[in-house]
């Protein structure tokens, strides 16, 4: 079982709408969660990050948590075509972050 | 705002070379890593650092070595290039080992 997995894409969504990101992780220890967006051929660019369980608001994007259910989300609310990119998921481990392989977020115009 | 440059945006070698990715950030970190990133592989650890002249290996350390004589710098050494050593190389850095990292820009390398 890899250590993060998120939901397979890519998701395309039309502008406006909201898209909805999902990452599963198997380390129950795991403290802290992080979002990262990556437009290709580009570093990825740390947007969102989350400790406690629940949510997170930052401008058009929600982090959510659910440490019981082993869950964190990324809602992207008023999709635009510069949302268009990968985003990748983080969780904290032993000694590291250990990333999922990403989901491509594609904002139809 | 975190800082973190790389020597390189683009580097094309030839088989055999020896390569030096160089990686600086300029905001006091304790904690520096080197990625490389495929298609359909995702983001792999190779090598990170926890302080100066520390060096951890990662999930793929084969083929690589590191050098961290300054806190602030962090260099990715590859002792003889391959063709399957062909990828995008991201360092970063971040305050503790387990908090947000900062990516630098990245330099893809081609193997000829």
């Amino acid at each position: 079982q890899k250590e993060v997995e998120q939901n397979s894409g890519p998701l395309s969504v039309p502008e406006g709408a909201i898209a909805s990101l999902n990452c599963t992780y198997s380390d129950r220890g795991s403290q802290s969660f992080f979002w990262y967006r990556q437009y290709s051929g580009k570093s990825p660019e740390l947007i969102m990050f989350i400790y406690s369980n629940g949510d997170k608001e930052d401008g058009r994007f929600t982090a959510q948590l659910n440490k019981a259910s082993q869950y964190v989300s990324l809602l992207i609310r008023d999709s635009q075509p510069s949302d268009s990119a990968t985003y990748l998921c983080a969780v904290t481990g032993d000694y590291k972050l250990s990333f999922g392989a990403g989901t491509t977020v594609t904002v139809r115009a | 705002d975190v800082k973190v440059t790389q020597s390189s945006r683009y580097l094309v070698k030839r088989t055999g070379e020896k390569v030096f990715l160089e990686c600086v950030q300029d905001m006091d970190h304790e904690n520096m890593f080197w990625y490389r990133q495929d298609p359909g592989l995702g983001l792999r650890l190779i090598y990170f650092s926890y302080d100066v002249k520390m060096k951890e290996k990662g999930d793929i350390p084969e083929g690589y070595s590191v050098s961290r004589e300054k806190k602030e710098r962090f260099s990715l050494i590859l002792e003889s290039a391959s063709t399957n050593q062909t990828s995008m190389y991201l360092c970063a850095s971040s305050p503790q080992a387990t908090g947000e990292q900062y990516f630098g820009p990245g330099t893809r390398l081609t193997v000829t």
